[in-house]
């Protein structure tokens, strides 16, 4: 089936730097997802992307959809205290209609350090 | 508006009991969902519906029963509760069409199976 591979499984930073984290399938896919998960909290949406090429801001986070449909990139910059968390990427899932079924990725951990 | 509203927010169940996670939604959405958490992965989509009275498998449905009698309430009920079953339990919705991709998470439940 489906799987999204997601790098690096976790992340220690130093508040202000800069963050990269990517997300690989084997297979297309025609919409990329990033969500951020706060601990005890469920997963909200930072970006959609839904065109090959297209790169998305949204203040400090910047993502892209790989020309080959087949990743995808989240960039922080400047990172602070509460961008802490878990961010994983999602995609809709091969066959008919998607429906919100999507195939997410194991997720990365971020840590920023005051 | 609440958004998506999941009770309980903790349980612990006994191998063989059964219960209902309650997932309620106040945004008018068609498109309602049923996922778990397991940790150090990505979530996994158990059943879905796409309106009142029409619901279907997802990836990870055995083990679980849903029904959708109106457009609000969307509850998971857990027959014969196996340790295997341990996890987070996330109810999402969405706009139909060209939204349906864009989730909104409920808090989550977490239950443990001892």
């Amino acid at each position: 089936g489906q799987q999204l591979n997601q790098s690096p499984q976790s992340m220690f930073i130093q508040e202000g730097e800069d963050v990269s984290m990517n997300c690989t399938s084997s297979s297309i896919f025609n919409t990329w997802l990033w969500y951020k998960q706060d601990p005890g909290e469920g997963p909200v949406l930072l970006i959609a992307l839904y065109k090959a090429g297209e790169l998305t801001s949204n203040g400090r986070l910047t993502a892209q959809f790989g020309i080959t449909r087949k990743d995808s990139f989240l960039n922080i910059s400047a990172s602070i205290p509460s961008d802490v968390g878990i961010y994983f990427c999602a995609g809709p899932r091969a066959g008919g209609t998607s429906y919100g079924k999507l195939t997410f990725g194991q997720g990365t951990i971020l840590t920023v350090h005051p | 508006n609440a958004g998506v509203t999941q009770t309980p927010k903790f349980r612990i169940l006994k191998i063989g009991q059964s219960m209902t996670l309650q997932c309620a939604q106040d945004m008018n959405h068609n498109y309602m969902y049923w996922y778990r958490q397991d940790p150090g992965m990505g979530l996994k989509l158990i059943y879905y519906s796409v309106g009142a009275g029409i619901t279907d498998k997802g990836e990870v449905p055995n083990g679980y029963n849903v029904s959708r009698s109106t457009t609000e309430d969307f509850p998971l009920r857990l027959e014969l509760a196996a340790p295997s079953q341990t996890s987070v339990y996330f109810c999402a919705s969405s706009t139909g069409s060209s939204g349906a991709n864009v989730l909104t998470f409920g808090a989550g439940s977490r239950l443990t199976v001892l």
